[in-house]
């Protein structure tokens, strides 16, 4: 069974850092594109970062890049993401999710979001 | 960036009623289309992708259509475990975007 479990939530004031971790078992993680995806509190989902199955391929939403790094560890199964310079606007739950490829194409990709995590609020107030 | 829009965002139905949920993308995106659902407090979930393609496990009432620019969501007999929010999203390419959603209530 493929599970996906998040944390390192919390609250955080503005401009301050904190790294969601993302801990996979029950399928071979490093075959796996993996992404992050956020909702802020009554909105809609939106798209954060994504990166490949080897780790060497990195995309970035333009309200996150070079704020966010995103990065794995494919020998310890689980999926990161670093936050620098949270503002206000990045308060929402953050998902990791299982992407049907290994490869994350930029363009004419097909892919989607098999499985999710529960999710992991994120709260940047002073 | 692909824009991706829902309609309506908000739908009342009945319990055994027949509901469609339409998205359009703001530019081609051939089939790269996939349909999750969302219930409060919870993931998504993965209903359709590639336009039309049921996820495993996922029970045949849900139907998904289209190509280019417009799709549809169709859901058959609505059951009381059916009301939730339904997002589109494409994949055709980076940023992936998400639809605004709808949501599906009780009438």
């Amino acid at each position: 069974e493929v599970q996906l479990l998040e944390s390192g939530g919390g609250l955080v004031q503005p401009g301050g850092s904190l790294r969601l971790s993302c801990a996979a078992s029950g399928f071979t993680f490093s075959s796996y594109a993996m992404t992050w995806v956020r909702q802020a509190p009554g909105k809609g989902l939106e798209w954060v970062s994504a990166v490949s199955g080897s780790g060497d391929g990195t995309y970035y939403a333009d309200s996150v890049k070079g704020r966010f790094t995103i990065s794995r560890d494919n020998s310890k199964n689980t999926l990161y993401l670093q936050m620098n310079s949270l503002r206000a606007e990045d308060t929402a739950v953050y998902y990791c999710a299982k992407d049907n490829q290994h490869l994350w194409l930029v363009r004419f990709s097909g892919d989607h979001f098999d499985y999710w995590g529960q999710g992991t609020l994120v709260t940047v107030s002073s | 960036d692909i824009q991706m829009t829902q309609s309506p965002s908000s739908l009342s139905a009945s319990v055994g009623d027949r509901v469609t949920i339409t998205c359009r993308a703001s530019q081609s995106i051939s089939s790269y289309l996939n349909w999750y659902q969302q219930k409060p407090g919870k993931a998504p979930k993965l209903l359709i992708y590639a336009a039309s393609s049921l996820q495993s496990g996922v029970p045949s009432k849900f139907s998904g259509s289209g190509s280019g620019t417009d799709f549809t969501l169709t859901i058959s007999s609505l059951q009381p475990e059916d009301f939730a929010t339904y997002y589109c999203q494409q994949s055709y390419s980076t940023p992936r975007t998400f639809g605004q959603g709808t949501k599906l209530e009780i009438k």
